[in-house]
């Protein structure tokens, strides 16, 4: 069985800080990892992926992420916030020839001018 | 060219109605999905296509009818809506298992 835990469903950074996005996984087999980000009103676009190859993973929007199997995370950072980047954001986990793809609550990341 | 495209975008009913979500996706995935998003913005899996072929129904009521014409389509008919039935609908596709998935721009169904 697979899960994700994002913790805090409410983030918020100011504008030219460091974002944060917590996310921890659960699965029985070797994860493929995703965040994706939904804009109000719009569907999930996806950031990036980690699907087994390198640990440090680069999306698009200057955002990465980094496996760390030890600790069975996936967090997703970027530098420098902007205000574009205020939306929801979502960490979610499958496995190799895997049905479906398990979806995090979701963290509501705030950008303060 | 839209790859993922659900219609209708809105959809508002009366209870007891019966109502149908269509899905289409160009990008030659072999794998499709419904997902449910409530109003609290969590995503949970409804329905899982391979190649025309049902492969996941996560105890979705039968009032949920998933069809696959042809793998390129994956519609959804709901029967005898209820209240609960508000949400917003997302369809999905993917390459195979275990890859990313497309996502439409989602349905959002109200029932009054």
């Amino acid at each position: 069985a697979q899960s994700v835990t994002q913790l805090g469903s409410h983030v918020s950074v100011s504008e030219g800080a460091l974002v944060l996005l917590r996310c921890n996984y659960s699965s029985s087999v070797p994860p493929y990892l995703f965040w994706y980000v939904q804009y109000p009103n719009q569907g999930l676009q996806l950031l990036l992926k980690y699907t087994s190859a390198a640990t440090l993973v680069k999306g698009i929007n200057g955002f990465e992420a980094e496996f760390k199997k030890s600790e069975t995370s996936f967090h997703l950072t970027k530098p420098s916030a902007h205000m574009s980047d205020a939306a929801e954001y979502f960490c979610a986990v499958t496995g190799k020839g895997d049905d479906k793809i398990i979806f995090g609550k979701g963290t509501r990341l705030h950008i303060l001018p | 060219d839209t790859a993922v495209s659900q219609t209708p975008k809105y959809l508002v009913t009366q209870m007891g109605n019966d109502k149908s979500i269509k899905c289409e996706q160009n990008l030659g995935h072999d794998t499709m999905y419904w997902y449910k998003q409530d109003s609290k913005k969590f995503l949970k899996i409804m329905f899982s296509y391979n190649n025309k072929e049902l492969i996941i129904n996560e105890t979705v009521p039968n009032r949920f009818s998933p069809k696959s014409p042809d793998k390129a389509h994956l519609n959804l008919h709901i029967n005898s809506l209820e209240l609960g039935d508000s949400a917003v609908y997302f369809c999905a596709s993917s390459r195979q298992g275990g890859a990313e998935a497309f996502f439409g721009q989602g349905t959002r169904l109200t029932v009054v």
